[in-house]
């Protein structure tokens, strides 16, 4: 089974500062990936950033980087120069490789940037 | 190009009752899965639909079943319904049937038991 563990329910950072978020995980699957989703207030779950888990290189989407340990199966969310609209509720996700479109999600990380 | 969208969004129901959840997938993917939300489980899996055939199941109790339209559309229907039934349910489509392709989820639908 998969397991996915969040283990920062709340956090909060400055704006314009940096924070991390973590998450690790549990699979005996080599092949699959991982997701960083975002849940603002307004309840529409946004995609954040993905990694598949072959590549060794850390993905990165403009403010948003990832920590890919795949030994540690650790995988955390770094967010730069966080802004209000940051503020939302954080899930990470993981997906085993062909096997359909099954989510296995972290309880969250709920994040608050302060002005 | 309109994005996932669920109705109702809010509905409160009796305990017993059945309910039925629809899910109008983005136009052209062909996957939709069920999300359940709440508080104290977080987000948890219910299935998958893909070409009107499921194709992933979570580990929900048989009250709980879905459907795929020929036009992907997708209903789900809880029968002889709880108070824990209570919660966000999601769903999101997808282009292709698996791998990495991004998942858009629709705004929910919020089921209030009583």
């Amino acid at each position: 089974a998969q397991t996915v563990t969040q283990s920062q329910p709340e956090m909060s950072v400055q704006e314009a500062e940096t924070v991390t978020l973590s998450c690790t995980y549990d699979t005996s699957e080599n092949n699959y990936y991982l997701f960083w989703y975002k849940q603002p207030p307004s309840r529409q779950m946004i995609l954040v950033i993905r990694q598949e888990a072959y590549k060794q290189q850390n993905a990165t989407e403009n403010r948003f980087s990832v920590n890919f340990q795949k030994a540690a199966k650790s995988f955390s969310l770094k967010i730069s120069d966080s802004q209000l609209g940051d503020t939302a509720m954080y899930f990470c996700a993981f997906m085993k490789q062909r096997t359909g479109n099954q989510f296995y999600f972290g309880t969250g990380t709920s994040l608050t940037v302060i002005p | 190009k309109a994005g996932v969208t669920q109705t109702p969004r809010y509905l409160i129901k009796t305990r017993g009752q059945q309910v039925t959840l629809s899910c109008s997938p983005i136009s052209g993917h062909r996957s939709v899965s069920w999300y359940q939300q709440t508080p104290g489980q977080g987000l948890q899996f219910l299935f998958e639909y893909f070409s009107e055939t499921q194709r992933n199941k979570g580990n929900f109790p048989g009250r709980f079943s879905g459907r795929q339209f020929s036009n992907s559309r997708s209903e789900m229907n809880v029968s002889t319904l709880e108070l824990g039934d209570s919660a966000l349910y999601l769903c999101a489509s997808s282009l292709e049937g698996q791998g990495f392709y991004e998942q858009y989820f629709g705004p929910g639908t919020r089921l209030t038991v009583t």
